[in-house]
């Protein structure tokens, strides 16, 4: 079955302390991305990567970090968590080139940071 | 990419159609019109897209208007399980490129 996993899907944490979330697809998609979704705000993109070891920043970057070391794989990365963090994420991928451009979503990690 | 409209919620009977429009006056030639739904929270879904033509596939029909400025996406029969946000999104046909989401219809669908 053709799916995006994120890990974990909850997650409590303090101010400072690093985390990762990761992210893994099974489509062999060369794109991926991760949002943010904030009440009123709605989904914001963080970081994307168009291919392995080749990343970007999306409109929200700041004191996130990601990495795209291997093609499946796209962990979003917070060094130092602060409150204004707080939000659900979704981590996506899709083909980079080809006809269909369909996106993907995992089922989201809810971060609090106290 | 170009800004949509939509109404901020809408109500249907279970087993009605689904109606839900969308205007984008400002696209361009080369921007399709994309809808994907949000699902309590849940990771957004992709529905159906289309670029003039009407388009048709098992979950929905999307029918864009001749000056492409408005489009409308229809459930034809609508269950208590559609009830979501759902998202009108106007982007080029290009693979990996970000999805502009704006604020959605939420959709409810009760019996």
């Amino acid at each position: 079955e053709a799916q995006v996993t994120q890990n974990p899907r909850y997650l409590i944490t303090v101010t400072g302390k690093k985390l990762t979330v990761t992210c893994s697809q099974n489509m062999n998609h060369e794109y991926m991305s991760w949002y943010r979704q904030d009440p009123g705000l709605g989904l914001r993109q963080i970081y994307y990567s168009m291919n392995v070891e080749v990343t970007d920043k999306g409109d929200v970057p700041e004191g996130y970090k990601v990495s795209r070391k291997e093609k499946r794989n796209f962990p979003l990365i917070l060094e130092s968590p602060s409150p204004n963090q707080t939000s659900l994420y979704f981590c996506a991928s899709s083909w980079g080139t080809g006809v269909s451009t369909e996106a993907f979503f995992g089922q989201g990690t809810r971060l609090t940071v106290v | 990419d170009a800004k949509t409209t939509q109404p901020t919620s809408m109500d249907c009977a279970e087993g009605r159609a689904a109606n839900l429009p969308c205007n984008h006056s400002t696209i361009s030639g080369n921007e399709y019109v994309y809808w994907y739904r949000q699902i309590h929270s849940q990771g957004p879904q992709y529905i159906i897209h289309g670029l003039k033509n009407n388009e048709t596939n098992e979950m929905a029909s999307l029918i864009i208007t001749e000056d492409r400025k408005s489009s409308t996406l229809i459930l034809p029969h609508a269950t208590l399980r559609d009830t979501a946000v759902y998202y009108c999104i106007v982007r080029v046909f290009q693979a990996g490129t970000a999805l502009i989401f704006g604020k959605g219809t939420t959709l409810s669908v009760s019996s």
